[in-house]
């Protein structure tokens, strides 16, 4: 498997603008998790699925977020409209509850510039 | 959010040294604690884990201490080397529960000098 995939690596937006992050979990997986990483708050985790439904969203920051999970193999982080503030590293990972222990796959991230 | 707090912020260490980064809980139902390691550019990854029925697990140069009456563990990394230059995450779950959640530290930027 070539791990969880999350697209684009890179985002530079305008202030206002739509933003929309892509994620494909390891196959398998029943679990994905949407974390933020910035200097000041570290691993912030922001929503998480389970079975491709959305158990706990209390870390969304405020309703211009959302998260979606259509399938089993796709998941989007949405923005809208994007604020300088929310410039940061976003990050998804799955795991599979059927394992031994919680181990959480990240893909590579997707650094987010709103200008 | 259920908190763990990671100190320091950031550590410089000489190459040969022993790089030590402590953390600390608040929920008792925690009793999964993993250390992840992160390189730049790179989402982080699972470098070692323990659970709270045991005071020590060792791997190779990384060592986790972990006390239970405290609420905290710690990660050593024995003869630092400048490979180890990294953000290590301390994180605390409940695998008992019926949730694969993940509570991470804040981070600990690691700086191995040659």
């Amino acid at each position: 498997d070539a791990g969880v995939i999350q697209s684009p690596r890179h985002e530079v937006t305008e202030m206002g603008q739509e933003v929309t992050l892509r994620c494909k979990p390891i196959s398998g997986h029943d679990y994905l998790f949407w974390y933020r990483q910035t200097m000041m708050r570290g691993l912030e985790l922001l929503i998480y699925f389970n079975n491709n439904v959305p158990i706990d969203d209390s870390g969304m920051p405020e309703d211009r977020f959302s998260a979606k999970m259509p399938n089993a193999s796709f998941s989007t982080l949405k923005i809208q409209p994007s604020e300088p503030r929310d410039s940061a590293v976003y990050f998804c990972a799955s795991s599979f509850s059927g394992a031994p222990n919680t181990e959480a796959f990240f893909g590579q991230g997707t650094r987010l510039t709103v200008v | 959010q259920q908190q763990v707090k990671q100190s320091p912020q950031s550590l410089i260490v000489q190459k040969g040294g022993i790089s030590i980064i402590n953390c600390a809980y608040e929920n008792t139902a925690f009793d999964y604690f993993p250390w992840y390691q992160q390189f730049p550019g790179k989402g982080p990854a699972l470098l070692i884990a323990i659970r709270p029925d045991v005071s020590e697990k060792k791997e190779g140069r990384f060592t986790i201490s972990f006390n239970k009456s405290a609420k905290q563990f710690s990660l050593h990394i024995m003869d630092s080397q400048p490979g180890d230059s990294a953000t290590y995450f301390c994180a605390a779950s409940n695998d008992g529960g019926a949730t694969n959640k993940l509570i991470f530290g804040t981070g600990t930027l690691l700086a191995v000098q040659p």
